[in-house]
């Protein structure tokens, strides 16, 4: 069955650190992969996507993941978190007809 | 351009009646999803709607239903609603596929039953 884990429910980190949040995922064939960002009370906004090519993808706000066949895994990176990042990010797949969405990480940066 | 709207942002039911929630979508964009939003289950894929057609379908029982117009706009309608029906329902709207072009999402419809 296919299915995408966020083990972390929530990270806290310091302005200007850097972040990485962890997304692993189990499909059987080339996923499309995604990460969708939410802030309190709004709908949800995506950050980048993977589809095929390059394993680094580069999205908006200064965001980047890395997909790794090998680790079944869709990692979000940044280098140095802002105050307004803090929100709730999810991964989510696509399998072809639906999406599977991972539970979420929420993010909490302090000063 | 306007984004994707949804309509009522908030809205109370009791156990046994039936809701309408009605989206929007941009401009230009033909295909709709649904998703719920809830606490426990997190977020779960409803359907999809393209030029009026289901094209894809999540695991929800048949009480959960939508439609969409010939100008994109499209309801969703849930019958007979149970206490587990609480939740946040959010709607995206896409040029062409709920994959291969950004969706946008509305702010959802927070419904609560009693």
């Amino acid at each position: 069955a296919q299915s995408v884990t966020q083990p972390d429910i929530h990270i806290t980190v310091s302005e200007g650190a850097s972040l990485e949040l962890r997304c692993n995922y189990s499909y059987g064939a080339t996923p499309y992969l995604f990460w969708y960002v939410q802030s309190p009370g709004q709908g949800l906004q995506l950050l980048l996507k993977y589809f095929s090519g390059d394993t680094l993808v580069q999205g908006i706000k200064g965001f980047e993941a890395e997909f790794k066949r090998s680790q079944s895994s869709f990692n979000l990176r940044k280098p140095s978190v802002h105050w307004s990042d803090a929100a709730e990010y999810f991964c989510a797949v696509f399998t072809g007809n639906q999406f599977y969405f991972g539970t979420g990480t929420s993010l909490t940066v302090i000063p | 351009k306007a984004g994707v709207t949804q309509t009522p942002r908030y809205l109370i039911k009791t156990r046994g009646q039936q809701v309408t929630l009605s989206c929007s979508p941009i401009s230009g964009h033909r295909s709709v999803s649904w998703y719920q939003q809830t606490p426990g289950q997190g977020l779960q894929f409803l359907f999809e709607y393209f030029s009026e057609t289901q094209r894809n379908k999540g695991n929800f029982p048949g009480r959960f239903s939508g439609r969409q117009f010939s100008n994109s706009r499209s309801e969703m309608n849930v019958s007979t609603l149970e206490l587990g029906d609480s939740a946040l329902y959010l709607c995206a709207s896409s040029q062409t596929g709920a994959y291969n072009q950004p969706q946008h999402f509305g702010d959802g419809t927070r419904l609560s039953i009693l």
